[in-house]
């Protein structure tokens, strides 16, 4: 059974760094893409980064391009988003999402398949 | 960036009525090389990740029922739910996984009447 489970998240002041992690399991990581995706209370999902299987391939949104930083680590079935000089209308709830595209060096279709169950960021001004 | 607007905000069907969802992209998202439009449907239930409905506009993700469909094309797409069933209460989102950045709706939240 596929599962995704985030951790990391918290209270954190403006202008702070925080790292997120996720670890996955019942597929084969290595082989699909990854992505971070946010959504503020009461608001649509928003995308913000997607690496390759192989992570070769890094992507992100303008908002956080500069600021975040994804990775993963497929010895361990893990990815990270490394979250710095945060801001208030960084405040979400940050999902792990599976890509439904298969290949290390798959850029994404950007079709979410499986989600975790998120972890709350909250950043005060 | 594209935009997508999704209509109504809200609407509330009757149980075994049809529920019908509306999605606007502000720009074509119908790749020429396929023919395929590339846009997803999901659905949210309170305190849980979005789940994937359908993808290129009509494929339904395996295990979804089949009285979710979607249809449209270029601009302008439609989520319907044949049978509304209570456990069908939930938010909707349409995105459009054409181009970057990939962009999600604004939602549609579901109700029973």
């Amino acid at each position: 059974d596929v599962q995704l489970s985030e951790s990391g998240g918290g209270l954190i002041q403006s202008g702070g760094s925080l790292r997120l992690s996720c670890t996955a399991s019942g597929f084969t990581f290595s082989n699909k893409p990854m992505s971070w995706v946010r959504q503020a209370a009461g608001k649509g999902p928003e995308w913000v980064s997607t690496i390759s299987g192989s992570g070769a391939g890094t992507y992100y949104a303008d908002s956080v391009r500069g600021r975040f930083t994804i990775s993963r680590d497929n010895s361990k079935n893990a990815l990270y988003l490394q979250m710095n000089s945060l801001r208030a209308e960084d405040t979400a709830v940050y999902y792990c999402a599976r890509d439904i595209a298969e290949g290390a060096d798959n850029t994404g279709s950007y079709v979410f398949d499986r989600w975790g169950q998120g972890a709350l960021v909250t950043v005060s001004s | 960036d594209i935009v997508m607007t999704q209509s109504p905000d809200s609407l509330a069907v009757s149980l075994g009525e049809r529920a019908t969802i509306n999605c606007k992209s502000s720009q074509s998202v119908l790749h020429n090389f396929n023919n395929k439009n590339y846009l997803a449907w999901y659905q949210q239930k309170p305190g849980q990740p979005p789940k994937l409905l359908l993808y290129w506009a009509s494929t339904r993700e395996s295990g979804v029922p089949d009285r979710f469909s979607g249809s449209g094309s270029g601009t302008d797409f439609t989520l319907t739910i044949s049978t509304l069933q209570a456990e069908d209460v939930a938010v909707y989102y349409c995105q459009q996984h054409y181009t970057a950045p990939r962009t999600f709706g604004q939602g549609t939240k579901v109700e029973i009447k």
